[in-house]
């Protein structure tokens, strides 16, 4: 079964305009990680986010945790048509060193 | 520095066949795994290992073996190949457990 689950699972909006994707979890965790991938392509490593920190930054995201409800949000501001990708927050089980992968978001920027 | 190499990028087996899919990184990353990603199902871990010598079972490991004899190479073996293992493999690795993964390009297979 799945640890993470994105939402939504698509997602559609305008350049300019920002995204917001969430992930949700069922265990304990060291810590969350975000991903993207462009169409066939390998995962790339966006952020990753302790279980001690509530927000995070780098660049045009901004990432937040709430371990008391499971979840995680991804903020892209200012999108761009190359942020076109799905989206994937990954979670490992505390106490294990299983990386778990939640089922995507499919973001897509309109030019 | 290559990062993370899959070999080979694609393949077409028929079923009852065996295969080794190749991950090679030269970054001496001691966390390395495999996971497999189907249409709509976002990616499952197959095996893991934390060092050489090390690994362990993922999520999905039945009908896939593996092996980490150096720090460098981390093989996935399918031992007699069905439809069902029709999928992109990808393997990744990460300095330490906790920390970001590189990932390959993948390996496409296709079982006929």
């Amino acid at each position: 079964s799945q640890q993470g689950e994105e939402d939504p699972q698509a997602l559609s909006i305008q350049e300019g305009e920002n995204a917001t994707m969430n992930c949700s979890y069922k265990t304990s965790i060291n810590n969350l990680q975000w991903y993207r991938q462009n169409s066939g392509r390998g995962l790339v490593h966006l952020i990753l986010i302790r279980s001690n920190e509530r927000e995070k930054h780098s660049g045009r995201l901004r990432v937040t945790l709430d371990t008391s409800k499971k979840s995680s949000s991804l903020l892209i501001t200012a999108s761009r048509a190359a942020d076109t990708a799905s989206y994937f927050c990954a979670t490992d089980k505390a106490g294990t060193y299983k990386y778990i992968f939640g089922t995507g978001t499919r973001l897509k920027v309109l030019a | 520095n290559a990062g993370v190499t899959q070999t080979p990028k694609f393949q077409v087996l028929k079923t009852g066949q065996s295969m080794t899919l190749q991950c090679a990184q030269d970054m001496n990353h001691e966390y390395m795994s495999w996971y497999r990603q189907d249409p709509g199902m976002g990616l499952r871990l197959i095996h893991y290992s934390v060092g050489a010598g090390i690994t362990d079972q993922g999520e999905v490991p039945n009908g896939y073996n593996v092996s980490r004899s150096t720090t460098e190479d981390f093989p996935l073996r399918l031992l007699s190949a069905a439809p069902s293992q029709t999928s992109v493999y990808f393997c990744a690795t990460a300095d330490r457990p906790n920390y970001g993964y590189t990932f390959g390009s993948g390996t496409r297979l296709t079982v006929v």
